[in-house]
């Protein structure tokens, strides 16, 4: 079974940087695209980015596009992401997904909860 | 990329079956068979339930079923268990090669 653990979040001002990470296994991590998705306190779910399995294609939400770069490194089954010019909006808790196809989450991990707050 | 919508909420009794709309345009749902359906209990992570309109993962009961019609998908949960109860999200590609979801719908078995 596919396990997915985030870490990394926490409080930032606005303005500021975090990097997310989420450690993967139990699956053949190279095989499979990846992708963060986030949830508000109290609100829907909101898909981040994705990318492909070699990590030549990403994808973005127009919401962080320029603002956040989503990336892997296959030989430690981790996937990143990397947070830039943080807002209030970006609060959320942040989830790590396997996924099918390319942008399509089939797998989450529990989630790492960022707070952009002064 | 504006949100699919999804009625906030719905509910019925159990042994009932109930449907779950979501709206998209010839931009996402419209576009291609690529939505599925996510499952959230409380403080828990969204299960995939449905996916490319109509396929079930390995494990979902065949009572969870999806359909597609122009720009609007539907869920159809056939003899309500208690355990059913919690939020539902509808998610489509788009032609723009993001994702997008709906708002959500909270799912009420009385």
């Amino acid at each position: 079974e596919a396990q997915l653990l985030e870490s990394g979040g926490g409080l930032v001002q606005p303005g500021g940087s975090l990097r997310l990470s989420c450690a993967a296994s139990g699956f053949t991590f190279s095989s499979y695209a990846m992708g963060w998705l986030r949830q508000a306190p109290g609100k829907g779910l909101e898909w981040v980015s994705a990318i492909s399995g070699s990590g030549g294609t990403t994808y973005y939400a127009d919401s962080v596009r320029g603002r956040f770069t989503v990336s892997r490194d296959n030989s430690k089954n981790t996937l990143y992401l990397q947070m830039n010019s943080l807002r209030a909006e970006d609060t959320a808790l942040y989830y790590c997904s396997k996924n099918r196809g390319v942008t399509l989450p089939d797998w989450w991990g529990q989630g790492t909860l960022v707070t952009v707050s002064s | 990329q504006s949100a699919l919508t999804q009625p906030a909420s719905v509910s019925g009794s159990p042994g009932q079956s109930i449907t779950i709309s979501c709206t998209g345009t010839s931009g996402d749902v419209g576009a291609y068979n690529f939505v599925s359906w996510y499952q959230q209990h409380p403080g828990k992570a969204p299960k995939l339930m449905i996916y490319e309109v109509t396929n079930r993962p390995s494990g979902v009961p065949h009572r969870f079923s999806g359909s597609k019609s122009g720009n609007t998908a539907s869920l159809t949960i056939s003899g309500l268990q208690p355990e059913d109860e919690a939020d539902y999200y509808c998610s489509s590609y788009t032609t723009s090669n993001t994702r997008v979801f709906g708002g959500g719908t909270k799912l009420t078995v009385l």
